[in-house]
């Protein structure tokens, strides 16, 4: 089956500065590539997606690239504030596995002030 | 906006002892799942429901665990007797025709088995 894997677990970054979060993903079939946004004590929400078709999306401060090739994708935020703190997940999703998602790690970004 | 809510927010049991976590999807939703994460790990997929059956279920859904719509709000997961390793937290989630995509989390049940 799908495995994920995410890095780094943790990211420390100055406010205004950008953060990248890498995952690698394991199954050639994936098609659908979201990324979830959790905040301590609060529900995974989804931030952005990207399908297979497309290289890259993005919306506003935040972005992702897709690599089917090498197999991995990537989320970067620009320009990050404080509110930007939050757990991070990856996922992966294929057309031959139907409803289900797997996951990434986690990364756990902390933006200092 | 509408949102998929999940109660008890924190459920203690014993060991061997049933338990039964309630969701409400979002009432448009068509498709209904399970994710559970143990502290510090990934967030697991469990299982998949579609049409009033499982669509698909990981191996960690085995004959422990089932689900439940038994009306036309709530969906169920029970967990039949529990063991110490189904400690985690237990998410449900709700996607309209769009399925795995545009994903609706709850809050989740925080299971503590002791």
């Amino acid at each position: 089956g799908e495995n994920v894997e995410q890095h780094p677990s943790t990211l420390s970054v100055q406010e205004g500065d950008s953060a990248v979060i890498k995952c690698t993903y394991s199954d050639s079939a994936s098609n659908y590539f979201p990324w979830y946004k959790q905040e301590l004590g609060k529900r995974p929400q989804l931030i952005i997606d990207i399908r297979s078709n497309v290289g890259e999306k993005k919306d506003q401060r935040i972005a992702v690239t897709l690599n089917k090739t090498a197999k991995h994708f990537s989320l970067h935020i620009t320009e990050t504030q404080p509110e930007d703190s939050a757990v991070y997940f990856c996922a992966a999703s294929s057309s031959n596995a139907g409803n289900m998602l797997t996951f990434g790690g986690g990364t756990r970004l902390m933006v200092k002030p | 906006e509408p949102e998929v809510t999940q109660t008890p927010s924190h459920q203690v049991t014993q060991m061997g002892q049933e338990v039964i976590l309630r969701c409400v999807p979002i009432s448009n939703h068509l498709y209904f799942y399970w994710y559970r994460q143990i502290l510090g790990q990934k967030v697991e997929f469990l299982v998949s429901f579609y049409n009033n059956e499982i669509s698909e279920k990981s191996e960690i859904f085995d004959d422990q665990f089932s689900v439940e719509r038994p009306d036309g709000s709530n969906f169920t997961l029970k967990i039949r007797s529990t063991k110490l390793e189904d400690s985690a937290m237990y998410f449900c989630a709700s996607s309209d025709w769009a399925g795995v995509e545009k994903l609706f989390f709850g809050s989740g049940t925080q299971l503590s088995v002791l």
